[in-house]
């Protein structure tokens, strides 16, 4: 398996923009993570599913943050519109039950 | 949110001695887990101790666990250059939810 599956690995786009950040977990994982890294705030949880269905979003920032996982093998998050103090390192992790989480290698977003 | 904190936030130690990182936590676990992050890489998964282990040991490594404090200890051995990244505790409970502490830097000087 060619491990978590993230897209784009850079993005940079204008204040007000829609970005969509892309994660391919691994196969038979059931549970899917997205995380925020910055320097200020260390890993935040944004939302986690558990066989596609959302458990718990209560890091999604504000209602600019949506995350979609509609089936096993896929799932989006989006920003819409993009500001400049959502620049950071995405990060999309997946893990079989109550075991060690596999991470991709995140997508650095910069909202100028 | 974070649900762990760890200190030191950064450590800086000498080729061959000891690394020691603690992690504390609020609420309570399944698991709970060590990853290291080089820069600018995603997080590697180092080692897991469930809430009913005390100890558990990987090459290395060493880690200790205790629920009635809320608190757990990485014990890096013999340390090397290589290393030089930052760690990270994160705890595993209800639903498997995984989240991170705040990490410590460690610096491994040559």
């Amino acid at each position: 398996d060619a491990g978590v599956i993230q897209s784009p690995r850079h993005e940079v786009t204008e204040m007000g923009q829609e970005v969509t950040l892309r994660c391919k977990p691994i196969s038979g994982h059931n549970s899917l993570f997205w995380y925020r890294q910055t320097m200020m705030r260390g890993l935040e949880l944004l939302i986690y599913f558990n066989n596609n269905v959302p458990i718990d979003d209560s890091g999604m920032p504000e209602d600019r943050f949506s995350a979609k996982m509609p089936n096993a093998s896929f799932s989006t998050l989006k920003i819409q519109p993009s500001e400049p103090r959502d620049s950071a390192v995405y990060f999309c992790a997946s893990t079989p039950e109550s075991t060690e989480a596999f991470f991709g290698q995140g997508t650095r977003l910069t909202v100028v | 949110s974070q649900q762990g904190e760890e200190d030191p936030q950064a450590l800086s130690i000498q080729e061959g001695e000891n690394a020691t990182m603690n992690c504390s936590y609020k609420t309570s676990i399944n698991n709970l887990q060590w990853y290291r992050q080089n820069s600018g890489r995603g997080l590697v998964h180092l080692i897991l101790i469930r809430s009913n282990e005390r100890e558990k040991h990987s090459g290395r490594l060493r880690v200790t666990l205790d629920t009635s404090k809320k608190s757990s200890s990485l014990l890096i051995t013999a340390s090397r250059a290589a290393d030089t990244a930052s760690y990270f505790c994160a705890t595993c409970g209800s639903g498997d939810k995984l989240t991170f502490g705040t990490g410590t830097r460690l610096a491994v000087r040559p």
